[in-house]
């Protein structure tokens, strides 16, 4: 069974700390990796996507590492602000269709000033 | 530009009563749409996704079905809402099953 386990489940970290979040996955094909973040009430937006050759992908503030033989995966995010406070989530591709998507049910980061 | 809405963003019904809800794409032509449900604490569970009008395909059976009337409109509805049926409803939509999903802005429901 095609399974995404984030940890930890939450995280309270100081404005302008860093921080990393972790994505464990056993989907099979693996296609992809996407990470989501997603504000309290909102849907979520795509941060990075992690294909099987990518080992390394930033956006701004926010890096992604893939590990394809350990099947895990992390995202840093450097010089953390009150506005990174959300729910980040990873979701992993199986090869095929849309349905082959697997979600984990995220971490939520709160950022305190 | 492509924009998804989503209406209503909240909604509370008793039990039993029936639902709809709304989700329409601007900006593309012939997308693949997805409704998702979010219940506290866990992952995105897909419930219903289509790749063109009239064209439904189910995940999880449930009392809740989807129809597609228009190329850009995706409808949830529920004859009679359960309590467990409460929770936050995500459609999203994408060029094509392989390529990223975009989210709308979601709908709360709570079943009283």
């Amino acid at each position: 069974k095609n399974q995404v386990e984030q940890s930890p489940q939450s995280l309270i970290i100081l404005e302008g700390k860093n921080c990393t979040l972790q994505c464990n996955y056993t989907v099979s094909p693996f296609s992809n990796l996407r990470w989501y973040k997603q504000d309290t009430g909102r849907g979520p937006v795509s941060l990075t996507i992690m294909t099987f050759s990518e080992n390394t992908k930033s956006n701004g503030r926010y890096t992604a590492t893939l590990d394809a033989d350990t099947k895990q995966s992390s995202l840093h995010i450097t010089a953390s602000q009150l506005s990174d406070s959300a729910s980040y989530i990873c979701v992993v591709r199986a090869s095929g269709s849309a349905r082959q998507l697997t979600f984990g049910s995220g971490t939520q980061l709160t950022v305190l000033p | 530009s492509q924009t998804i809405h989503q209406w209503p963003a909240t909604l509370v019904q008793p039990v039993g009563s029936p639902l709809s809800l709304e989700c329409t794409v601007e900006g593309t032509s012939n997308p693949n749409l997805y409704w998702y449900r979010q219940a506290a604490g866990r992952g995105l569970q897909l419930l219903f996704y289509s790749i063109g009008i009239g064209q439904i395909s189910s995940e999880v059976p449930q009392n809740l079905s989807a129809s597609r009337p228009q190329d850009r409109q995706f409808i949830l509805s529920s004859k009679k809402l359960l309590l467990s049926d409460s929770g936050f409803y995500l459609c999203a939509w994408s060029v094509s099953q392989l390529y990223e999903q975009y989210f709308g802005p979601g709908t709360r429901l709570t079943v009283t």
